[in-house]
């Protein structure tokens, strides 16, 4: 297994221009979040999915879309991007049953975002 | 989620145990506590978690006290490459999920 997958690993942006960041698991999980880091700081959730067609807002979601059309993959979508947008993206993911209590995090190796 | 506080920062002798505070004394009865920790610029990786008893496993162990309002990672014998930045999270009950939200975390830095 690949695990999560996150492309591309690095990426310069104009003010203004759109991008999607792609991630995609191979692990058959049923949640997966989205998170930026900025330099020296915590990790900030921006949107997370409890499954397939289901979508919900984290802390930071403002200038981002998400969508989960499939179990596998978990895009996020900078529509018009700004310099406050500079950061390193985590995608991570996890399988979350009725019955489980190891809530264990995947995460990729992330995405640097510079936004000039 | 519960709010939980940390250290921002301690130093820890190669080969000497490091133990890691974390605060939650907000949370509730059925949140779980777990630790996840980060090495420079990688993705953060889980080491352990628990709900009310001690828990171990090859990477720590995890000790909760018993009113649950505070809990200490142990690093049995420290190497360079625990060298990271380890977090503490208190959520994800059992019967809710969804945000799991790190906070700043503690810069662990294991010194020769």
């Amino acid at each position: 297994n690949a695990g999560v997958t996150q492309t591309p690993k690095f990426r310069i942006l104009k003010i203004g221009q759109s991008m999607t960041l792609q991630c995609a698991q191979d692990m058959n999980h049923n949640y997966m979040y989205w998170y930026r880091q900025d330099p020296g700081m915590g990790l900030k959730l921006i949107y997370y999915s409890v499954g397939a067609g289901i979508t919900d807002k984290g802390e930071v979601p403002n200038g981002y879309n998400v969508s989960r059309s499939t179990t596998e993959d978990f895009p996020l979508r900078l529509e018009l991007a700004a310099p406050s947008q500079t950061s390193v993206y985590f995608c991570a993911s996890s399988r979350r049953t009725a019955r489980s209590t190891n809530e264990k995090l995947f995460f990729g190796s992330g995405t640097q975002l510079s936004v000039l | 989620d519960a709010k939980t506080t940390q250290p921002t920062s301690m130093d820890c002798a190669e080969g000497r145990a490091a133990n890691l505070p974390c605060n939650h004394s907000t949370i509730s009865g059925n949140e779980y506590v777990y630790w996840y920790r980060q090495i420079h610029s990688q993705g953060p990786q889980y080491i352990i978690h628990g709900l009310k008893n001690n828990e171990t496993n090859e990477m720590a162990s995890l000790i909760i006290t018993e009113d649950r309002k505070s809990s200490t990672l142990i690093l049995p014998h420290a190497t360079l490459r625990d060298t990271a930045v380890y977090y503490c999270i208190a959520g994800q009950s059992t019967d809710s999920w969804g945000k799991f939200q790190f906070g700043a975390g503690t810069q662990v830095v294991v010194t020769p």
